[in-house]
């Protein structure tokens, strides 16, 4: 079965802090890990996926099948990074996009 | 057009109405999806549809009914739900191959009223 773990609901940061979202992850076979993340009155969209290896608005993650983790992070946070972030994975077949808990990242100025 | 649309944005229905949701997308895209969002919870997963075929059903109860008419068309048939079924409902699509899933693109949801 798919589970993906986000222990923290709400992240507090100043801006300019550096930010680390947690996912944790059990699946038996390879997975697809993506973070997503939903704006205040936005849809749903995503943010980054781990196949691309890209940086975007400052977040990397990187997958570690090792500690089965797909951490969120940023250097320097900013006031627009305030929203609620998902860390979602699918399976081989790639039709089946599960969501984890969910995380609220604030950031204070 | 990398949009998927949900219509209606809202809806109120009695515990003896049928009415429906619809979705839209002209992106190409082949799989499309219903989720089911509570307050301040994830998305759940309900239905997968894949080339207009039913893949994947999570075991949703039956007052709930997909159809996939063609490949940019998604709608969710509502009949006798119960105010527990009150939540917002989200519409998805992506374009997947083996192994490789794309980004899922999501509608803005249609939040539904249990009366």
């Amino acid at each position: 079965a798919q589970r993906v773990t986000q222990p923290e609901k709400l992240l507090s940061v100043f801006k300019g802090a550096p930010v680390e979202l947690k996912c944790n992850y059990s699946y038996s076979g390879s997975p697809e890990l993506f973070w997503y993340v939903q704006y205040s009155r936005q849809r749903l969209q995503l943010l980054l996926r781990h196949i691309s290896r890209e940086s975007i608005k400052g977040f990397t993650a990187d997958l570690n099948k090792g500690e089965t983790s797909f951490h969120l992070k940023k250097p320097f946070a900013q006031e627009e990074d305030s929203a609620m972030y998902y860390c979602a994975l699918t399976g081989e077949y790639g039709n089946k996009l599960v969501f984890g808990a969910g995380t609220i990242l604030r950031v204070k100025s | 057009d990398t949009e998927v649309t949900q219509t209606p944005k809202h809806l109120v229905m009695g515990m003896t109405n049928k009415k429906s949701l619809k979705c839209e997308q002209h992106m190409g895209h082949r799989a499309m999806y219903w989720y089911k969002q509570k307050a301040k919870k994830p998305p759940e997963l309900m239905f997968v549809y894949s080339y207009e075929k039913l893949s994947i059903n999570e075991s949703v109860p039956s007052r709930f009914s997909p159809e996939c008419p063609n490949s940019s068309l998604l709608n969710l048939h509502l009949h006798a739900l119960q105010p527990e079924d009150s939540a917002l409902y989200l519409c998805a699509s992506s374009q997947f191959y083996m192994g490789v899933n794309t980004e899922a693109f999501f509608g803005q949801g249609t939040r539904l009223t249990v009366v």
